[in-house]
């Protein structure tokens, strides 16, 4: 199975830039995803296909990378983002997740 | 509107047959590239994949659990199914359904709110 590394925790002030990496144990393409989910609630897509921002998400996030490693970048970051943020890719079989990266603000 | 909504039934012991139903609106399962799967999310853990769904009947499963997984629709419903037999502690967890609105690049764009699943004796 395709393993997707994430860091564990990363914690930003208000206003600041923020990226949240995820790297694959192979090639993925572009078939990566980024979603966002907050404590007791489903997860949200954010990002598809590596770049893509997916409908009614701010464009304060965007998404970049292929192969191997991956991007997601809140910029500026604002005190609802506080999160996890999962990545998944969906190119090799199975479709695996990402352990997740706790966003806290400080 | 797009809309999904799993059901279960909550708890149960361990080696029974867990039935799921995800019940949609806002799509339709006859619609060229659609898809529906579910995932599961034991309490603090991370997202495991379990099975996908797709408008042609075509089924895809997560190997690690293929033997005991059986994913189906009712089109004509809007509901997907998933059952998993003999279950064990290891399958509590919330499970939830998604849609995939193209197969090209599978990702689940709408959720379910989840439903939480307890096994134990």
């Amino acid at each position: 199975d395709t393993v997707l590394t994430q860091s564990p925790a990363l914690a930003v002030s208000p206003g600041e830039r923020v990226t949240i990496s995820c790297r694959a144990s192979e090639s993925v393409s572009t078939g990566m995803h980024w979603y966002q989910q907050k404590p007791g609630q489903q997860p949200k897509l954010l990002i598809y296909g590596a770049s893509n921002l997916e409908s009614g998400v701010p464009a304060r996030f965007s998404g970049s990378g292929s192969g191997t490693d991956f991007t997601l970048t809140i910029d500026p970051v604002e005190a609802d983002d506080t999160a996890t943020y999962f990545c998944q890719q969906s190119w090799n079989d199975p479709y695996t997740f990402g352990a997740g990266t706790k966003l806290e603000l400080k | 509107q797009v809309t999904l909504k799993e059901s279960g039934p909550g708890i149960l012991q361990p080696s029974q047959t867990l039935s799921l139903t995800c019940t949609f609106s806002g799509f339709s399962l006859s619609t060229y590239g659609m898809g529906v799967g579910w995932i599961r999310q034991p309490s603090g853990k991370g997202l495991e994949w379990l099975a996908n769904i797709w408008w042609d009947d075509d089924k895809y499963y997560n190997p690690s659990l293929k033997n005991r997984l059986t994913i189906s629709k009712d089109t004509s419903n809007n509901q997907a199914f998933l059952k998993i037999t003999n279950v064990d502690t290891a399958d509590t967890a919330t499970y939830y359904c998604a849609r995939i609105p193209i197969i090209t690049t599978p990702y689940f764009d709408y959720w379910g709110q989840g439903v939480m699943v307890t096994v134990s004796s």
